[in-house]
């Protein structure tokens, strides 16, 4: 199985400022036949459900604000959130879908400094 | 728009079974293959299996936790995903979401097994 990994763990940024979560994958997500990298960026605020904020590594979902930008292709993704917003408080995870068994990384705490 | 609404979940035994059922709509479900995730009290999310599309075989995949307990089925005629827990342990105490890639998630249904 596809291991996701990503860091830091958790980290405190003031608002208005950058705030950046690394992912790395065990293996490539990228698939040749179409080039596209089988990655997205889910965003769980407390008491909610995930909500898909990037897919195919960084394509934005409809409705997500452009401050959310994901980058980064194979094995190696960032999602950067340009300027933190109080409503960004939450859980970050980064989810294959490239296997037939989904994998997510551990999770990123972003708060507020 | 994508729309998925989790049911079903509740409290039961160890060694009980128990059916979520996920409605669908706002996509062709008939075309898509379907996942559920389940997130343990305090835990990241955890993939325990899919269905493919009828078109595509509807083979099921599933994680080795639930592996010969759990069974994901289908009713495209009424755009609704089943999941069915037997043999349930204290461990699959978690919140369970339906979803479909790449990544849209049903609001959840809480499973609490205790005795």
């Amino acid at each position: 199985d596809i291991v996701m990994t990503q860091s830091p763990d958790s980290l405190a940024v003031s608002l208005g400022e950058r705030a950046t979560i690394s992912c790395k994958s065990s293996h490539s997500l990228l698939y040749s036949s179409n080039s596209k990298n089988y990655l997205a960026w889910h965003r769980q605020k407390p008491g909610q459900p995930p909500e898909l904020l990037i897919y195919w590594a960084s394509t934005r979902e409809s409705g997500v604000p452009d401050r959310f930008s994901g980058s980064g292709s194979g094995r190696d993704f960032t999602l950067t959130i340009s300027s933190l917003q109080a409503e960004d408080v939450a859980v970050y995870y980064c989810h294959q879908y490239y296997g037939t068994h989904w994998s997510f990384g551990q999770g990123t705490k972003v708060e507020i400094k | 728009e994508v729309h998925l609404v989790d049911s079903g979940g509740g409290l039961v035994q160890p060694g009980g079974s128990l059916r979520l059922s996920c409605e669908a709509s706002g996509f062709t479900f008939t075309d898509a293959y379907m996942s559920w995730v389940r997130q343990a009290p305090g835990k990241g999310l955890e993939w325990i299996g899919r269905i493919k599309s009828e078109s595509d075989g509807g083979t099921t995949d599933y994680a080795a936790p639930v592996k010969g307990r759990f069974t994901i089925s289908r009713d495209d005629s009424k755009n609704t995903l089943y999941l069915q827990m037997n043999s349930l342990k204290t461990e699959d105490t978690a919140v369970y979401y339906c979803a479909t890639a790449p990544g849209y998630w049903g609001q959840g249904t809480l499973v609490t097994v205790s005795s």
